[in-house]
């Protein structure tokens, strides 16, 4: 089964807007990371919160970890049509390796 | 490089078929990861390789799925006889390794068996 779970599975926002997407996870973690998928290209890597971190900004995104609930939210402040997009949480455990959520398909209308 | 490159970016396979995949990760990344991405979402991991050495392949169907990261060569991904299910976009990502370290993913293979 996922790791992780994402909510909402699609978002449609106008430009300006904030969007919230959320994530949950099943497992310990050592740090939970959020990429972007432009449509038909690979992973971007956004930001990434270690498991001792309750919150995290980097531009206009930030990022909020609950461990005792085992989840993650993203903000993106005042959206572009250019983060139109598909948006993964992925956990860390061991190895480097990535546990991906199924992902939230952001729209932002102009 | 400066980027993982994957090749080729579109590869059809009639059932049955071998289909062969490549990824030159970024260089002195010392780690290098497949993924197989299928219907849009849901990355399921394949294997990991830590320089040529097999570091986790708990995620690799054994029967007909394989993978190598040999010196001085693209790492590869090899499936045998494709079955119709095996039709998914594959990414290769590299990082150095190490935990929260950034993976740099490719722009993937899209494979399609018909």
């Amino acid at each position: 089964s996922q790791q992780g779970e994402e909510d909402p599975q699609a978002l449609s926002i106008q430009e300006g807007e904030n969007a919230t997407m959320n994530c949950s996870y099943k497992t310990s973690i050592n740090n939970l990371q959020w990429y972007r998928q432009n449509s038909g290209r690979g992973l971007v890597h956004l930001i990434l919160i270690r498991s001792n971190e309750r919150e995290k900004h980097s531009g206009r995104l930030r990022v909020t970890l609950d461990t005792s609930k085992k989840s993650s939210s993203l903000l993106i402040t005042a959206s572009r049509a250019a983060d139109t997009a598909s948006y993964f949480c992925a956990t860390e455990t061991s190895g480097s390796r990535l546990t991906f959520g199924e992902g939230t398909q952001l729209t932002v209308n102009p | 490089g400066e980027e993982v490159a994957q090749t080729p970016k579109h590869l059809v396979r009639g059932e049955g078929q071998k289909a062969k995949l490549y990824c030159a990760p970024i260089k002195g990344h010392s780690y290098v990861f497949w993924y197989q991405q299928v219907l849009k979402n849901e990355f399921k991991f394949l294997i990991s390789f830590q320089n040529e050495n097999v570091f986790d392949e708990t995620g690799m169907p054994k029967e007909r799925f394989s993978a190598k990261c040999l010196p001085n060569s693209p790492c590869s991904l090899e499936i045998q006889a494709t079955k119709l299910e095996d039709s998914a976009v594959y990414f290769c990502a590299s990082n150095l390794g190490g935990f929260g370290t950034e993976a740099f993913f490719g722009q993937g293979t899209r494979l399609t068996v018909v």
